[in-house]
């Protein structure tokens, strides 16, 4: 069956950076799309972005431009999402999705010095 | 970005209650629209997609209708497992969008 097995919660301080990750199971990596979806009580789901995992191209929402890269390792069928510049407001829970029906479990990114 | 508005944010209910949840897109999305049911530290469980497609496993109780800007979500008969938080996402244009969620609590 489909899994999407995220990494474990982060905590960061500000100014650095994290890299999360999102190992696909159960289908073929490379036939769908990635993406990735920002939780928080006060903004509530935001769209990041999605990554092409064939070809590793990405598209971005404005709103997180120079804020979040997203890469993916095919051999391994994992996708990545590294997040820059941390600041308190990036603090909220992460998920990759593939398509609308299959969301990981979600990683909270906690940013505090 | 298309926007997407939910009402209303928090339903008070009773189990066996007919719920009933709205949406609203700020353009035409056709039927690009899913519901989905969050519990607190559960990742979204997706409910209804294409706007009235009952997702594989989920409980015929819930039913999703409209088309264009205007969307429903109706429970039929309230389960205290119902209890949640419930968010229309269109997914019309290629940058997805989220309604900011509607919670239902018991009286």
């Amino acid at each position: 069956q489909v899994q999407l097995q995220q990494s474990g919660a982060e905590l960061a301080k500000p100014g650095s950076s994290v890299k999360i990750s999102c190992k696909a199971s159960g289908y073929t990596f490379t036939s769908y799309y990635m993406s990735w979806i920002k939780q928080t009580t006060g903004q509530g789901l935001e769209y990041i972005g999605f990554i092409n995992t064939e070809s590793g191209g990405a598209n971005y929402n404005e709103k997180f431009k120079g804020k979040a890269t997203l890469t993916v390792d095919k051999s391994s069928s994992t996708a990545f999402m590294q997040l820059s510049s941390l600041t308190p407001d990036d603090s909220a829970v992460y998920y990759c999705a593939r398509g609308i029906n299959y969301w990981g479990q979600g990683v909270m990114v906690t940013v505090s010095s | 970005d298309i926007q997407m508005t939910q009402s209303p944010s928090l339903l008070s209910v009773s189990v066996g209650d007919r719920v009933t949840l709205n949406c609203k897109a700020s353009q035409n999305i056709y039927k690009n629209l899913a519901w989905y049911q969050e519990k607190l530290g559960e990742a979204p469980k997706l409910l209804i997609y294409n706007a009235n497609t009952l997702q594989t496993g989920i409980p015929s109780r819930f039913s999703g209708t409209g088309s264009g800007a205007d969307f429903t979500l109706t429970i039929s008969s309230l389960q205290p497992e119902d209890v949640a938080t419930y968010f229309c996402q269109q997914y019309y244009s290629g940058s997805w969008t989220f309604g900011g969620g509607t919670k239902l609590e018991l009286k």
